[in-house]
């Protein structure tokens, strides 16, 4: 199984601020790496796919890079609504796995 | 837009069987473009995905070794419906149970449903 690992596992920021959160694969996985964003009692929703592709309606201070086993996630200047849990899965192989998330807190 | 209504009992008994059902709007459960799955979270921790259900010409199914010997997700095409059984419960099997479409393309869950909590407990 691919291990997917978050980093860190807690952050805590201020609304305006810039946050990057990291996923490391244990093996590579091109650049099939989707980040989701999860509030409490929510299903997660996808922000970021294929690594760098923002999802239709998300707002464009979200973006993700990388590629192989290396990836982040970046929110451009903090809105309330930014402060969740965010989750990444890798999709190039099966079992389908995801990171042990990223709780985002407001400092 | 795709939708995805979740029902099913909240509490099970250790040793008996979990059953979920996932009705679709929006969609076909037997679309030959996407693959319908279950996934589980258990509290303070990230999702799991237990399996998944697919046409191409035919069925097929994948499933998470961790429950293959106990899982069957299966599809009612009569009702545009995905269900999810899962046998011998234990108290680890606790979790919110959701179902989700999955794009073979960007290899992503694209839409959810809203998640049933189940707890195994006497």
């Amino acid at each position: 199984d691919i291990q997917m690992t978050q980093s860190p596992s807690s952050l805590s920021a201020s609304v305006g601020d810039r946050v990057t959160i990291t996923c490391r694969a244990s093996q590579s996985i091109s650049s099939y790496l989707n980040w989701y964003q999860q509030k409490p009692g929510r299903a997660p929703k996808v922000v970021i796919d294929t690594a760098s592709s923002l999802q239709s309606g998300v707002p464009s201070r979200f973006s993700g890079s990388g590629s192989g086993t290396d990836f982040t996630l970046t929110i451009n200047s903090l809105q309330p609504e930014d402060f969740a849990t965010y989750y990444c899965q890798q999709g190039n192989s099966l079992p389908l796995t995801f990171g042990q998330g990223t709780k985002l807190e407001i400092k | 837009q795709v939708q995805l209504q979740q029902s099913g009992p909240g509490l099970v008994k250790p040793s008996q069987t979990l059953s979920l059902t996932c009705v679709i709007s929006g969609d076909s459960v037997s679309s030959n473009s996407v693959a319908w799955n279950w996934i589980r979270q258990s509290p303070s921790r990230g999702p799991e995905w237990l399996g998944r259900a697919y046409y191409r010409s035919k069925w097929y199914n994948d499933y998470a070794v961790s429950v293959r010997s106990r899982i069957t997700i299966n599809p009612d095409t009569s009702k545009n419906q995905l269900s999810l059984q899962l046998n011998s419960v234990t108290p680890e099997d606790t979790a919110v149970y959701y179902c989700a479409r999955y794009l073979p393309g960007p290899k992503v869950f694209d839409y959810w449903g809203q998640g049933t909590l189940v707890t195994v407990s006497s």
